[in-house]
């Protein structure tokens, strides 16, 4: 069954703590992302990572880091969390970096700072 | 970078009706087009995806087409049903380790006739 599992799916955190989403693939995919979607604005890439310990800054990765230790795993870390990072986060992967591959979207993390 | 615009932001449409959703695109080395289905609380499903210009793809309840030389993408929704009811999004890319960029989404809600 191919899925993408995230990590908490609901979190309320208080500004200035440190934030820790989790997000596990069990595609084998190389390529996995973080995007993060408000009301009319979309879906906003934040990183993407080509592979274990090959992260790269998307759109607005300010405020933001990541990491991937294993390839079926991608976390996002907001330290010292602020309230404009309220908002609803989605992780994905997708088999290869190439454009025409499919990009498979987990659940999505509603994060809420306070 | 490429900037996607997506119109309209709602759409009520009756059942049976057909309805479109439009999206423009800047970068004209955009070459992979998608379409993105979400339903409330769920995460995106990919409905379709489009490669090669003007072209008409045909899914269960929707067409869609491309026009590289207008740099437009659109979604026709036919004989609008409950299910359709969702958000939509559309998606372009311009190739090889190149993310995906959204538009900023449609939600499509089907009324009564």
């Amino acid at each position: 069954d191919m899925k993408v599992t995230q990590m908490p799916r609901y979190l309320i955190k208080r500004m200035g703590e440190n934030v820790l989403l989790e997000c596990g693939q069990d595609m084998s995919h190389e390529t996995m992302y973080w995007y993060r979607q408000d009301p009319g604005l979309g879906l906003q890439l934040i990183y993407i990572s080509y592979d274990v310990d090959s992260n790269s800054e998307g759109d607005i990765p300010k405020g933001y880091r990541v990491s991937r230790k294993k390839r079926e795993h991608f976390s996002l870390i907001l330290d010292s969390a602020k309230t404009n990072q309220t908002s609803v986060y989605f992780c994905a992967s997708s088999l290869s970096p190439a454009a025409n591959t499919e990009v498979f979207f987990g659940k999505g993390t509603r994060l809420t700072v306070v | 970078g490429e900037q996607v615009e997506q119109r309209p932001p709602h759409l009520s449409v009756r059942e049976g009706d057909s309805a479109v959703i439009t999206c423009t695109y800047t970068d004209p080395n955009s070459y992979y087009f998608f379409w993105y289905k979400q339903e409330p609380g769920a995460s995106l499903q990919l409905l379709m995806k489009v490669f090669s210009s003007t072209e008409i793809n045909e899914g269960q309840g929707f067409t869609v087409l491309l026009n590289k030389k207008d740099k437009r993408l659109s979604l026709n929704l036919t004989a609008a049903h409950p299910g359709d009811s969702a958000a939509y999004f559309c998606a372009v890319s311009a190739g090889f380790a190149s993310a995906l960029t959204f538009g900023s989404g449609t939600k499509v809600i089907p009324c009564l006739p």
